[in-house]
């Protein structure tokens, strides 16, 4: 089974609406991290968000929000007020308990509109 | 703060011929990992070290992969003989010790392989 799962492969969004990229993951592990990186055409990964399985409340940096649903095995990073600059490629990534290495979904391509 | 440095950013090569892609990870991180991202297969761990050490180099597709962390500042991945499908973008990151929660990896900007 596949540990990752982004079921969009694309996705478009007017510039200054919110936008939700979907996530979810599969582990047996009571311990994991769930991390959202970003992708710009220049082609560097930008840590973005971190949500930890016993965390309580949803992480939110700054624009971004985490919707992080523990019985559904959903960690789906919304975007508010959509910016051109956010234009790219979205990736979900799992970190199991005993592990250290990130295991990467397929990742959302984003395109913001004017 | 310097983040996660790697060289060279693009190399061009012939098949059979020798690769070398060099890494300098965040100064006090002590995990360095090594990723290659394809089109066919996403991203995928090839190694990681802890304290210099490899832990785990399951992902490392064959003996032709050999990566090595001989000091807390640089690691290297080399690729001999190197092959057209070994064509890909190769990522390193790196991150504080694991047992913080939080652990999040820093990635490099990433060596852009065409092996011709």
């Amino acid at each position: 089974a596949q540990k990752i799962t982004q079921t969009q492969p694309g996705m478009f969004v007017q510039e200054k609406e919110a936008v939700t990229l979907d996530c979810t993951y599969d582990t047996s592990d009571q311990s994991y991290g769930l991390f959202w990186y970003k992708q710009p055409s220049s082609g560097e990964m930008i840590f973005l968000i971190y949500q930890g399985s016993y965390d309580e409340q949803n992480a939110t940096e700054g624009r971004y929000s985490l919707n992080f649903q523990k019985a559904r095995k959903s960690a789906n990073l919304v975007i508010s007020a959509s910016q051109l600059g956010d234009s790219a490629m979205y990736f979900c990534a799992l970190r199991e308990g005993g592990g250290r290495a990130l295991t990467f979904g397929s990742g959302t391509r984003l395109q913001v509109q004017p | 703060d310097a983040g996660v440095i790697q060289s060279p950013r693009h190399e061009v090569t012939e098949m059979g011929q020798e690769v070398t892609l060099r890494c300098k990870p965040i100064s006090g991180h002590n995990s360095l990992f090594w990723y290659r991202q394809t089109m066919m297969r996403g991203l995928e761990l090839l190694i990681y070290f802890n304290n210099n050490v490899p832990i785990d180099d399951s992902g490392m597709p064959e003996d032709r992969f050999s990566a090595k962390m001989p000091n807390a500042s640089f690691s290297t991945l080399k690729i001999q003989p190197s092959e057209p499908r070994d064509s890909a973008v190769y990522f390193c990151a790196s991150s504080l010790s694991p047992g913080l929660a939080k652990n999040i990896q820093y990635f490099g900007a990433g060596t852009r392989l065409s092996v011709l």
